[in-house]
């Protein structure tokens, strides 16, 4: 089945504790990317990635680090985790980058951090 | 810069009521419109796309069209079920560039009664 998975669902940390969130895909997608969902504000590009070792920050990239050294895989980095990160990620996928490409999303995963 | 509004929700409809969400956007270019629905404890999924002026996108008996002169991509459906409840989103892509980003409106819950 297509699909583009993400772990842990769920996830109450502590400030300061890094932690990463994994995002892996089984589509072949060159193009991925992380959202963050937020009440009221629906929702923000973080980062980014063209392809293999191609990453780029999106709209909201303070206080997160990406990396893309496989295709499928595209976890998202947060090294000192503060309170103001509490939120509902979603890490996408398509073909390529381009308006004809559906963008596929992952189930998301609620960060909490106290 | 490209933005997307869209009707405040929630918005609360009997079963086989007619269903508007209004969607209006600001862009240079020629973005792409979408439609994506996200269901209780899900992530997004695209619902339909538009790629240019005057297209209709539809799929699972909703439909917007794209307006230019009115910048808008209102999502209708004619007879809403109880499986529609769910959150929806207006977004758009503009493609002039290559970053892919996906700009989404607040959302617009929908709960459908039986």
């Amino acid at each position: 089945e297509a699909q583009v998975t993400q772990n842990p669902r769920y996830l109450i940390t502590v400030t300061g504790k890094k932690l990463t969130v994994t995002c892996s895909q089984n589509m072949n997608h060159e193009y991925m990317s992380w959202y963050r969902q937020d009440p009221g504000l629906g929702l923000r590009q973080i980062y980014y990635s063209m392809n293999v070792e191609v990453t780029d920050k999106g709209d909201v990239p303070e206080g997160y680090k990406v990396s893309r050294k496989e295709k499928r895989n595209f976890p998202l980095i947060l090294e000192s985790p503060s309170p103001n990160q509490t939120s509902l990620y979603f890490c996408a996928s398509s073909l390529v980058a381009g308006s004809n490409y559906e963008q596929y999303f992952g189930p998301g995963t609620r960060l909490t951090v106290t | 810069g490209n933005s997307v509004t869209q009707m405040e929700g929630p918005v609360t409809l009997s079963e086989e009521a007619f269903l508007t969400i209004n969607c209006t956007y600001t862009a240079t270019g020629y973005p792409s419109l979408f439609w994506y629905v996200q269901y209780p404890g899900e992530g997004l999924q695209l619902l339909l796309k538009a790629t240019k002026a005057d297209d209709k996108g539809s799929n699972k008996g909703f439909e917007a069209t794209y307006r230019k002169e009115t910048t808008s991509f209102h999502l209708e459906k004619g007879s809403v079920q109880v499986s529609d409840s769910a959150v929806y989103f207006c977004a758009l892509s503009d493609y002039g560039g290559s970053q892919g980003n996906l700009i989404f409106g607040k959302g617009t819950k929908l709960s459908v009664k039986p």
